[in-house]
C-alpha cells in the first residue's frame, strides 16, 4: 500500500540558510500533520492542513511557514536556520481532518542537520 | 500543563518475557488515545488506538492497551515479546477539544535480548 513520502530523507544546511521540506500523503488524504522530533525527544507537533487551509496550530517558530497544495501535498519552510532546528521532521497524514478517530500514518522523516 | 507521561524511558526484556509500558496523561477532557511504535531506522507505526467502547483494545503483532479512565491510563502490554518486538514505544492522546493534532510521551525504548 502506498505511504507517505517525504523529500528529501537527509537535508544539511548551513545557520541562517533556509530548507523547504516535501510531503506527500498516501492518496485521498486530505489533512497533513508536520512534527519535530529533537535528538532524544519525543515528537512535538508543528502545524496541520486540511483541504488546503491551517487546521490546528502548535509549536512552530515564526521563522517557519508551511502549506498545503492543491494536491494535497504540503512543504514546510523554514528559514533562518539555527542549530537548535537540527531534528528529524515527520510528516503525518490523515483521511480526514475533522475526525478525530481517523489514523495518522506517518511518513520516514526528513532528517536536518544544521552545520 | 496538559501532559502525556511514560514511566519507563528504557526497558531491557529476555525473549518471552512479559511487558508493561506505563503511559499516564493529564488532560482532564474527552481523549482519544493512540500506541505508536518506531523500530530502528524506521518511521512511527501504529499499534493500537482507543476511541470508545472496551476498554481493553488489541493491536497487531499481540499487544494490546486498557484505558482506566479513574486512573487516566493507557498501559501498552505484551504476554511475550519477541526479539523483532526491539523498538522505541511511544504513547500519544488527541484532546478532543483541542483539535486532532498527537501529543506523545517521552518514549520507551525496550530492547529484547535474545
Amino acid at each position: 500500500a502506498a505511504g507517505v513520502i517525504q523529500s528529501p530523507r537527509h537535508l544539511i544546511k548551513e545557520k541562517r540558510e533556509t530548507a523547504t521540506l516535501k510531503c506527500y500523503p498516501i492518496p485521498r488524504h486530505d489533512t497533513v500533520y508536520w512534527y519535530q522530533q529533537g535528538p532524544g525527544q519525543d515528537p512535538q507537533f508543528l502545524i496541520s492542513f486540511y483541504e488546503k487551509m491551517q487546521s490546528d496550530k502548535g509549536s512552530i517558530p515564526d521563522r517557519f511557514s508551511a502549506q498545503q497544495f492543491s494536491d494535497y501535498h504540503s512543504e514546510l519552510n523554514m528559514s533562518s536556520l539555527e542549530l537548535g532546528d537540527s531534528a528529524l521532521y515527520f510528516c503525518a497524514s490523515s483521511l480526514s481532518g475533522t475526525r478525530s478517530t481517523d489514523t495518522q500514518y506517518f511518513g520516514p522523516g526528513t532528517r536536518l542537520t544544521v552545520l | 500543563a496538559q501532559s502525556v507521561s511514560q514511566h519507563n524511558h528504557h526497558v531491557i526484556l529476555s525473549e518471552a518475557a512479559s511487558l508493561e509500558l506505563g503511559c499516564n496523561y493529564s488532560y482532564g477532557g474527552t481523549v482519544n488515545l493512540f500506541w505508536y511504535v518506531q523500530y530502528p531506522g524506521q518511521h512511527l507505526q501504529l499499534l493500537l488506538k482507543y476511541f470508545s467502547g472496551d476498554p481493553l483494545v488489541k493491536g497487531i503483532k499481540g499487544f494490546e492497551a486498557e484505558f482506566i479512565k479513574s486512573k487516566f491510563s493507557f498501559n501498552l502490554r505484551k504476554p511475550s515479546v519477541q526479539w523483532s518486538d526491539t523498538a522505541e514505544y511511544f504513547c500519544a492522546v488527541i484532546l478532543l477539544e483541542a483539535g486532532n493534532m498527537l501529543t506523545f510521551g517521552g518514549g520507551t525504548r525496550l530492547m529484547v535480548k535474545p
